[in-house]
């Protein structure tokens, strides 16, 4: 069936450290693809998405290029911040139902 | 504008129980769907609901019902409340009349609680 991948986390780096988080997915048809990000105690926010093969979301730093020929969504900041720590989560839907499918979320963890 | 808002917040309640939740959408968004998040995971679509009709349904048992009003509000009822239906439930609304580029936006959740 459907489904998205991330990689385990936590991801614990340093203040201006370079951020990957994986993100692969096996999906019927085409989907659109997405990121949320969910701070302690909040409810879930969208990052960035893409909708179509080669095309790259970005917001507030962060980028993901919609692969095909890959099935990825790899999240990438060049420099993050203490304020980034949070849980990403990466998704896709596939119909007009809005069911969005998502990963297991990976925890980021950023230090001063 | 205000975002997608639901209450309550934090709910307490026994086995056997039964649960009423409820969202109110972006203006201007028909579409809610709703979520069930169990820590650690990622949510898990319980149901979609556009124009006040059933769009979708999530892999829950049949305890799990919901229902849209004319002012795009919905309510997510559960039955006969589980120990394992603790969680956090996440409502989401959007445009829905955007096919796959129709980008769902999530309000703060409430926590239930079953004890």
């Amino acid at each position: 069936g459907d489904s998205v991948t991330q990689m385990e986390g936590p991801v614990t780096l340093s203040e201006e450290a370079f951020l990957t988080i994986n993100c692969t997915y096996t999906a019927t048809g085409y989907p659109s693809l997405f990121w949320y990000v969910q701070y302690p105690g909040e409810g879930l926010q969208l990052l960035l998405k893409a909708t179509k093969a080669d095309d790259k979301g970005s917001n507030k730093g962060f980028e993901a290029t919609y692969r095909k020929e890959t099935t990825s969504f790899h999240l990438e900041k060049g420099s993050v911040q203490v304020s980034d720590s949070a849980v990403y989560f990466c998704a896709l839907t596939l119909s007009n139902t809005g069911k969005l499918i998502f990963g297991q979320g990976t925890t980021l963890q950023v230090k001063p | 504008d205000a975002g997608v808002t639901q209450s309550p917040t934090h709910l307490i309640k026994t086995r056997g129980q039964h649960v009423t939740l409820r969202c109110s959408p972006i203006s201007g968004h028909k579409s809610v769907s709703w979520y069930q998040q169990v820590l650690g995971q990622g949510p898990q679509f319980i149901f979609q609901y556009y124009e006040k009709e059933e769009r979708g349904r999530g892999n829950f048992p049949d305890r799990f019902s919901a229902r849209q009003f004319p002012n795009y509000s919905s309510e997510l009822n559960v039955n006969a409340l589980l120990l394992g239906d603790s969680a956090l439930y996440l409502c989401a609304s959007s445009l829905g009349d955007r096919g796959l580029a129709d980008t769902q936006y999530f309000g703060p959740g409430t926590r239930l609680t079953v004890l």
